[in-house]
């Protein structure tokens, strides 16, 4: 299995900052996932990062608020920008199983609170 | 689009019983896979069960096995034996189309296991 590890694990901002996660998994994947947990809900994609091209995102997430790189095959940055309290959130990154492995597997997360 | 509804907000059960979690869906994809992912309250994502929507079998991961009703659109997840450690948010989700890294996800269900 995949094994993915999320920098910070947790942070406490205030409005109107930036905050940079950081995803990292221990083997190269074509593409990664970023996903938001709002308190008390379920999870939502926001969007899928390809190493090499522009993420994309999905309906109700842009560029301008949570912008992604992918610098390698390894690696993934989600920022969450301009933060506002309706930010607080479980930021969980994730990657598909390798061929012939049909599952999904999550980080730890980044608990994440705007005051 | 795809939708996952999870109808049961909790569910209690005696430690050692089997339980059932609901789970029905709609998808306009032809071919679909459905997850069962296990919640606790440490936040992290814990991969349970999958089920190809062209499986033959259901399928089974030791303590855990899906119902699975593809003219009902139904995945149920039943936990037999079930243990004070399974007492945790359960959440059902679909992929758009074959690629697993993009789910959408049920509202979750938590379950508390009693002794």
């Amino acid at each position: 299995s995949a094994v993915i590890s999320q920098k910070p694990s947790r942070d406490i901002c205030q409005r109107g900052t930036s905050l940079t996660i950081q995803c990292q998994v221990d083997s190269q994947v074509t593409m990664m996932f970023w996903y938001r947990q709002q308190p008390g809900q379920s999870l939502t994609l926001i969007a899928t990062a390809n190493q090499g091209s522009e993420a994309t995102y999905e309906s109700g997430f842009v560029i301008d608020k949570f912008p992604i790189s992918r610098p390698n095959l390894t690696f993934s940055t989600l920022t969450v920008s301009n933060m506002s309290p309706e930010d607080s959130s479980i930021y969980l990154c994730s990657v598909e199983g390798p061929k012939g492995k049909e599952t999904q597997y999550f980080g730890p997360g980044t608990r994440l609170l705007v005051l | 689009a795809q939708k996952i509804t999870q109808t049961q907000p909790g569910m209690f059960v005696q430690e050692k019983e089997a339980v059932t979690l609901d789970c029905t869906y709609d998808t306009s994809d032809p071919s679909y896979g459905l997850f069962w992912y296990k919640q606790p309250s440490s936040g992290e994502m814990i991969f349970l069960i999958y089920q190809g929507s062209y499986d033959q079998q259901n399928a089974t991961e030791g303590r855990y096995s899906l119902n699975f009703q593809k003219a009902r659109k139904s995945a149920n997840l039943v936990i037999s034996a079930s243990q004070l450690g399974d007492s945790a948010m359960y959440f059902c989700a679909i992929t758009r189309g074959t690629s697993y890294g993009k789910l959408t996800f049920g509202q979750g269900t938590i379950l508390t296991v009693h002794p």
